[in-house]
């Protein structure tokens, strides 16, 4: 079956730039992950979708930095202004159960983002 | 929230058994411990999770002593395909904060030679 899909999968934006990064989950999972991921390091939380709820947003790094899930299926993350520490990959995933880390997460690919 | 402490980087030649040590103090009563594996350009997959005692799939055998302080993920018979790096994550259920999401640190680097 069908994994995680994200597009683009590279994106070069200049600085001062909006970006939109999409993600796909797996059909019918309830909850969705969005993680930053910088070069060398592992991935660190940004935000979490139970449906079309966003219920955790504690890990955005600051205001330009925007999620959505307006139908409880694809996810677009959006980054106001970008900065060039915003340059990461941009991981997404999905859980058929909830914000518990006792349940596996299905990962998609990442978007990566350059920002000049 | 539960920290983890794992070698930077290892290194094997195929065939070889390679056991990764992870240190995790603060362990709490709920929390679980969970190994992704991430190779280039990949997201993170889910290789093996326990909670305490021994548990073995078909990838991966997963060592938790009595404490839960630590656990050893044990790779049998490596091969150049599983070169890679392996996170260790302790967590459990959300009760009102964000202890139900995944903590990566900085994982293994995983080399495996010919």
């Amino acid at each position: 079956g069908a994994g995680v899909s994200q597009s683009p999968r590279y994106k070069v934006a200049k600085r001062g730039q909006d970006v939109a990064l999409r993600c796909d989950p797996i059909s019918g999972h309830v909850s969705l992950f969005w993680y930053q991921q910088a070069l060398g390091q592992g991935p660190e939380f940004l935000t979490y979708f139970q449906n079309e709820a966003q219920l955790d947003k504690s890990g955005l790094p600051s205001d330009r930095f925007f999620a959505e899930r307006p139908e409880g299926s694809v996810s677009t993350l959006k980054i106001q202004r970008t900065q060039q520490e915003d340059s990461a990959v941009y991981l997404c995933a999905s859980s058929p159960a909830g914000q518990d880390a006792r349940y596996e997460q299905y990962f998609g690919p990442g978007t990566r983002l350059t920002v000049t | 929230l539960a920290k983890t402490t794992q070698p930077i980087s290892m290194d094997s030649y195929e065939g070889q058994e390679v056991n990764i040590t992870c240190s995790h103090n603060n362990i709490a009563t709920n929390d679980y411990i969970t190994w992704y594996q991430q190779f280039p350009s990949q997201g993170p997959r889910f290789i093996i999770q326990g909670y305490k005692t021994k548990v073995t799939n078909e990838v991966a055998s997963l060592f938790i002593p009595a404490d839960r302080k630590s656990s050893t993920l044990s790779l049998p018979r490596v091969s150049l395909s599983d070169t890679a790096v392996y996170y260790c994550l302790v967590g459990g259920m959300n009760y009102g904060g964000s202890q139900g999401n995944l903590i990566f640190g900085k994982g293994t680097k995983l080399s495996v030679k010919p």
